[in-house]
């Protein structure tokens, strides 16, 4: 089994929608964390959290918001969504003693019309 | 303005020769390297790493270089294979006094073909 999965792997949505991405580890880690990618521009942090109090915005975090669960759940929701948050996401975890290296999602692949 | 740079969009070695990926910086905190391997419909894997107290880190076939005055690092596979075939991210982290080295810039991302 995987030890960090995303659900759904694939959404349509309508501009305006409302909608919630999910993520869950096995690993055990304290440290998540969602990014986006687009092409041409990487990699980019849109939150992340180091426990379950904690949640602190990345570099763009304007029209998402988040939710940790618990130590393995964390969300991440389009309030109301626009075509140019189509991208590829992924969920993130690490380790407190080794944070450099991250354990990456499959990915989910969002279409906003 | 981005910090973490790979003028490279894409690169083709042939199969057995070596593959040198680039990787420029401009955050001269930043003081961990790391290189991630993506394969398609799959999430980026950790590669390789190495510490702004090194300049050379060796794993196999993989090697990182980093040349601190120049800001520049770049990953080394040799000899380079079909399965090597992925997108490549160079990321970086600069610690913090609270988080540590957590948060991790990424470059833009080489797409890596090693033909047969």
């Amino acid at each position: 089994d995987a030890d960090v999965t995303q659900t759904p792997r694939n959404r349509i949505t309508k501009t305006g929608k409302r909608i919630m991405l999910e993520c869950s580890q096995t690993k055990g880690h304290d440290r998540m964390y969602w990014y986006r990618q687009d092409p041409g521009l990487g990699l980019r942090l849109i939150y992340y959290s180091f426990d379950v109090k904690d949640i602190n915005k990345g570099e763009i975090s304007d029209g998402y918001s988040v939710s940790r669960q618990a130590q393995a759940k964390f969300s991440l929701s389009l309030e109301s969504a626009i075509p140019n948050q189509t991208a590829l996401y992924f969920c993130a975890t690490s380790d407190p003693g080794r944070g450099e290296t991250q354990y990456f999602g499959p990915g989910t692949r969002l279409l906003v019309l | 303005d981005q910090q973490v740079k790979q003028n490279s969009p894409s690169l083709s070695v042939q199969e057995g020769r070596i593959s040198i990926l680039n990787c420029d910086y401009t955050n001269s905190m930043f003081d961990y390297f790391l290189w991630y391997k993506k394969y398609p419909a799959e999430g980026p894997t950790f590669l390789i790493s190495i510490s702004s107290i090194k300049d050379k880190n060796e794993d196999g076939r993989f090697t990182v270089f980093l040349n601190k005055s120049a800001k520049h690092l770049s990953l080394h596979i040799v000899p380079s294979q079909p399965g090597d075939s992925a997108v490549y991210f160079c990321a970086a982290s600069a610690k913090s006094l609270h988080f540590g080295n957590e948060k991790l810039t990424f470059g833009t991302g080489t797409r890596l073909t090693i033909i047969p």
